[in-house]
Formats: structure tokens, sequence, C-alpha cells
């Protein structure tokens, strides 16, 4: 069974990086798609992009700017930075397994922005 | 981007009631409509995906219909367990988009 666990700081002040990393677990992340997802509390949901194990990526363009995933192979990880953050990136994080039919997930950790 | 506009944003229904939920997306999205069942502190849970197909473990009493840019999520007999809210979510284009989401309460 395959399972994902996120993992970093929860709290992040204004106008620093964001920094997550999803360690999978029970398969190999040399297959597949890995996608990041938000969710600011109390509201929807937000694709923010996803990697490929070879390293290829795709992000939302409303985030683009500011987003890098990246992918290690021999730690089984993939990764997450959000530069220049602000309270409207206050959100729990997902990270999941493909690019569009999201049946492995997370647990979601929760990121604060504020000083 | 696609835009998903689900209705209602929510909904009041007893156990046992016949409910439907729809999505509609602001251009075509062929069959590449996803539905997910999200509940307090939890990760979203698949249920259908390609618009129609049960995801496996999922109860037959959840079922979706539609293509292109009308899609429904029709649960046939409520339990207790299924009052949560529900996401639609496309991905026929980048980037991925999901509805706003249906509150689905108790009477």
């Amino acid at each position: 069974q395959v399972q994902l666990q996120e993992s970093g700081p929860g709290l992040v002040r204004p106008s620093e990086t964001l920094s997550l990393t999803c360690t999978v677990s029970g398969g190999s992340i040399s297959t597949y798609y890995w996608s990041w997802i938000r969710q600011p509390p109390g509201k929807g949901l937000e694709w923010i992009g996803y990697i490929y194990y070879s390293g290829s990526t795709n992000y939302n363009p409303s985030l683009k700017s500011r987003v890098t995933i990246s992918v290690d192979t021999s730690k089984n990880q993939f990764s997450l930075r959000l530069s220049s953050v602000t309270a409207a990136d206050t959100a729990f994080y997902y990270c999941a397994r493909g690019s569009g039919d999201y049946v492995y997930w997370g647990q979601g950790t929760l990121v604060t922005v504020s000083s | 981007d696609i835009q998903m506009t689900q209705s209602p944003s929510s909904l009041s229904a007893s156990v046992g009631d016949r409910v439907t939920i729809t999505c509609r997306a602001s251009q075509s999205t062929s069959n590449f409509l996803k539905w997910y069942q999200q509940k307090p502190g939890k990760a979203p849970n698949l249920l259908i995906y390609g618009a129609s197909t049960l995801q496996s473990g999922v109860p037959s009493r959840f079922s979706g219909s539609g293509s292109g840019t009308d899609f429904t999520l029709t649960i046939s007999s409520l339990q207790p367990e299924d009052f949560a809210t529900y996401y639609c979510q496309q991905s026929y284009s980048t980037p991925i988009t999901f509805g706003q989401g249906t509150r689905l309460e108790i009477k």
C-alpha cells in the first residue's frame, strides 16, 4: 500500500520561502507523476503542480513564478518550494500520487504564514 | 483555465434520501472528471473517475454521469458516513481545477 507523508515547518514568515517534502513509502517514486495540492482552512482545493520522476514539471500559472517542485529518487521523496509567501499562502498542503486521478494522498500539513 | 461550478454549495438531507450534486465546466472536459469526498481533517477520497467509473472500494450507492460540460454525482440512499464535502475536479487540461465544493449536512 502506497503511503505519502508531508514534512516541513508549520510556520513561515512573510516574504520567506515555504519548503515541504513528501516521503513515499510502499512503492517506488520512479513511476507515476507526483503532485502538490493545497487547501486554505475552510476553503476549496487548489492544484499547485506536479512532477514526473524524470524531473519534468507542470505548474499552476497562478503560482508558477514562485513554485519549484523537485524529486529525489534516491530518497523516494519529492519537494515543494514556494517563495515570497504571504498570508494568502496559509493552507493545508497535500502531496498526492498522479497527475489528475488522485487515489493516494498524504494526510496534509498546515503551513501558517505569519510574523 | 477551466472553471468548475458546483451546485448547490450546501445541501441538507436525511439518512435514506437520494441526493444529486451537479458540476458544470466552463468548457468541455470530455470525461476527464472526478468526484471526491472530504471529511473534516482528512485528505479528499476519490469516489468517481472518468465521470462515471466507481473507484475500487467505493459503495455502489455512489454514481456519476455526464460528459462534456455537465456532470452529476448521485448518492442513491444517504448513509450517516456520507455527510461530508464533495468536490468535482477536471484533469482535461492544466491547470487542473476543482469545483468550490458542496457541503452535505444532516437535516
